[in-house]
């Protein structure tokens, strides 16, 4: 178990809906990334925040967005789906970010199907 | 633009044998490395990092791997595989003068062959 939470871990929903996926970090990391995962492009980051601030951006759809609450958790917030989208989406978090050499702990994962 | 590669989509392994997966990378600076391993329907696990000192590291599950500057390549080694580590195993690479952000490999589906 690395401490990472995600919810939901499956989620079956259609074309054209909205969803949000749920990421709690490790105790006392900062640092949260976002990635997806399918079979065609492999794992693809997608966004960092630390301490609730936007770090780092990578492969992210503008019809994706996320944000890091005060309290550390953070939301992948996914609009517009389509069946393209279906993949695994990881959190993972670490400690810091800049200048670091931490690893990155991921969560379970969010299986998301589209419809 | 930092980059990394696996050239091998599968490698299979006779249990008992010595394992090999090989990584490549390329960075405008230092690097930092780190191999995970994801099993079945579970998330990515690290298991180990290079980011100075000696080339030689140890990590988890009696992994270890080689830091190789010259050829810019981190391959993943076990002396004696296990059934238990077929798994897929992910190279991944920062830029120690970049934000944290961190760049997998597409990944090598280890199969240990009982």
């Amino acid at each position: 178990d690395s401490g990472v939470t995600q919810t939901p871990k499956h989620l079956i929903t259609a074309t054209g809906q909205r969803v949000t996926l749920r990421c709690s970090p490790r105790s006392g990391d900062l640092s949260v990334y976002w990635y997806q995962q399918s079979l065609d492009q492999g794992l693809q980051f997608l966004i960092q925040y630390y301490n609730g601030e936007e770090r780092a951006k990578g492969n992210i759809l503008e019809r994706f967005s996320a944000q890091q609450f005060p309290d550390l958790h953070s939301e992948l917030n996914l609009s517009s789906l389509e069946l393209g989208d279906s993949a695994l989406y990881f959190c993972a978090s670490s400690p810091g970010w800049q200048g670091g050499t931490y690893e990155q702990y991921f969560g379970p994962g969010t299986r998301l199907t589209v419809t | 633009a930092q980059s990394v590669a696996q050239p091998e989509d599968q490698v299979n392994v006779a249990e008992g044998n010595p394992l090999t997966v090989k990584c490549t990378y390329s960075v405008s600076g230092n690097p930092y490395l780190f191999w995970y391993v994801q099993y079945p329907n579970r998330g990515l696990q690290f298991l180990l990092k290079y980011i100075t000192g000696d080339n030689l590291v140890k990590g988890s599950y009696g992994f270890e791997a080689e830091f190789n500057k010259s050829q810019t390549s981190f391959h993943l080694k076990k002396p004696s595989a296990l059934v238990s580590d077929s798994a897929l195993y992910f190279c991944a690479v920062r830029d120690v003068n970049r934000d944290d952000k961190i760049i997998f490999g597409k990944g090598t589906r280890l199969h240990i062959l009982p």
